[in-house]
């Protein structure tokens, strides 16, 4: 089955740490730029980063840049979020989400999210 | 920063009715746009990608149509499993959503 599994979200106190897993299943992981996206409670939704299929390059959200790093292993068909220094504002869903990407000739290559987890829960409070 | 913007923010609508969801984008993103929909407590679900083709499996009731700063998603005839929030989404530069709209019964 095609599918992507977050774990590792929980409750932090601020300016605590925390690392997310997503793990991927059922397609050739190596072969995708991957992202986090995230959710605040009630909120709409937010890129986060993302992180290309050999991880040469990765871009962040401003608001995390600096305390945030996305990295992946691909031997291990995983994606991970490194998250320090976090805010009461970190607060929310984090999703793992694969960008498929499709080349239209003379126009470009055009990418969304088009498979996504179920995402995991960080709640950042003291 | 391109900046994302939804209308309505949220609608109410009969089972049978067609519904428009316009989004609008602060600069040109030719048709680097998509749409998605997200239930309560689900993860977002990919419907269109670049402005108007339609994600594989999801019905053909839904349409999206646009290009520069102007899109549109039109639902033909609303289902009931179709009552959920929708958010555009640009790929141009740094990816940013809508703030989504809400599509509930009426």
């Amino acid at each position: 089955e095609v599918q992507l599994v977050e774990s590792g979200g929980g409750l932090v106190q601020p300016g605590g740490s925390l690392r997310l897993s997503c793990a991927a299943s059922g397609f050739t992981f190596s072969s995708y730029w991957m992202s986090w996206v995230r959710q605040a409670p009630g909120k709409g939704l937010e890129w986060v980063a993302n992180i290309k299929q050999d991880g040469s390059e990765k871009y962040y959200v401003d608001s995390v840049k600096g305390r945030f790093t996305i990295s992946r292993d691909n031997a291990k068909n995983s994606l991970y979020l490194q998250m320090n220094s976090l805010r009461a504002e970190d607060t929310a869903v984090y999703y793992c989400a694969r960008e498929g990407r499709v080349a239209v000739a003379g126009t470009g290559i055009y990418w969304y999210f088009d498979l996504w987890g179920r995402g995991t829960l960080v709640t950042v409070s003291s | 920063d391109i900046q994302m913007t939804q209308s309505p923010s949220s609608l109410s609508a009969s089972v049978g009715d067609r519904v428009t969801i316009t989004c609008r984008a602060s600069q040109s993103i030719s048709s680097y746009l998509n749409w998605y929909q997200q239930k309560p407590g689900k993860a977002p679900k990919l419907l269109i990608y670049a402005a108007s083709s339609l994600q594989s499996g999801v019905p053909s009731r839904f349409s999206g149509s646009g290009s520069g700063t102007d899109f549109t998603l039109t639902i033909s005839s609303l289902q009931p499993e179709d009552f959920a929030t929708y958010y555009c989404q640009q790929s141009y530069s740094t990816p940013s959503f809508g703030p989504g709209t809400k599509v509930d019964i009426k």
